[in-house]
């Protein structure tokens, strides 16, 4: 138990399709961050939000909107996803941007058809 | 068992034998660096880290040595357990150093052999 929740843990989508993944964390923290981690690539920073608002968007394409209602939610709603999208999302969270270590969450692997 | 170079992909050592694990950064500047474990179907967790104002660190049974002079960082593990299968990631927290930007390395996969 990590303490950074992320569903769904797999998700099968076609191009057209629109879904959203989900993080939930538990342990008071106030930035959270979406990464992408593709088969032989590093981990990508995508965004970071603090205290539910956006502060870095790392050129990632509109196909990807996030959403922070609260400090303990984010979300990632997909839409039009190309297949180079396929990879592993990971959430993460940290007491605020400036704080390290992130506690990461176990991902969703996604798979665009 | 000691990796050679900056970087190797895959890195096998025998169970109970040390290991050492390389990775280069980018950025002089940089103030900050931690190591990650991921185990398959698992996230990144969270193994050690060091300031740039230290040059070694120490854990149990993990060492981190951080050399600025040629940008190198080192992740070592005593006596390498089964457990410690995995693939290991170095990452630097460049300057402003508050924006919560990591920059992650390639990872190198750790086998342990019985």
């Amino acid at each position: 138990e990590t303490g950074v929740t992320q569903t769904p843990r797999h998700l099968v989508m076609g191009m057209t399709n629109k879904k959203s993944l989900k993080c939930e964390q538990h342990l008071g923290h106030n930035a959270m961050y979406w990464y992408k981690q593709s088969a032989k690539k590093p981990l990508e920073l995508m965004f970071v939000y603090n205290f539910k608002e956006q502060t870095e968007n790392n050129s990632v394409p509109s196909r990807f909107s996030p959403e922070c209602p609260n400090s303990s939610h984010l979300f990632l709603h997909l839409h039009t996803l190309q297949p180079e999208d396929s990879a592993l999302y990971l959430c993460a969270s940290s007491q605020s941007p400036g704080d390290q270590p992130q506690h990461f969450g176990d991902g969703t692997r996604l798979s665009i058809l | 068992g000691e990796s050679v170079g900056l970087h190797l992909p895959t890195l096998s050592v025998q169970e109970g034998d040390n290991s050492i694990i390389n990775c280069a950064y980018s950025n002089s500047a940089s103030d900050y660096f931690i190591w990650y474990k991921q185990e398959s179907g698992k996230g990144p967790q969270f193994i050690i880290d060091i300031r740039s104002n230290m040059d070694k660190r120490q854990g149990q049974r993990v060492t981190v040595l951080l050399n600025k002079t040629v940008k190198h960082l080192s992740l070592q593990i005593a006596a390498t357990q089964p457990g410690d299968s995995a693939v290991y990631f170095c990452a630097e927290n460049p300057p402003p150093g508050n924006t919560g930007k990591l920059i992650f390395g390639q990872g190198t996969t750790l086998q342990v052999k019985p």
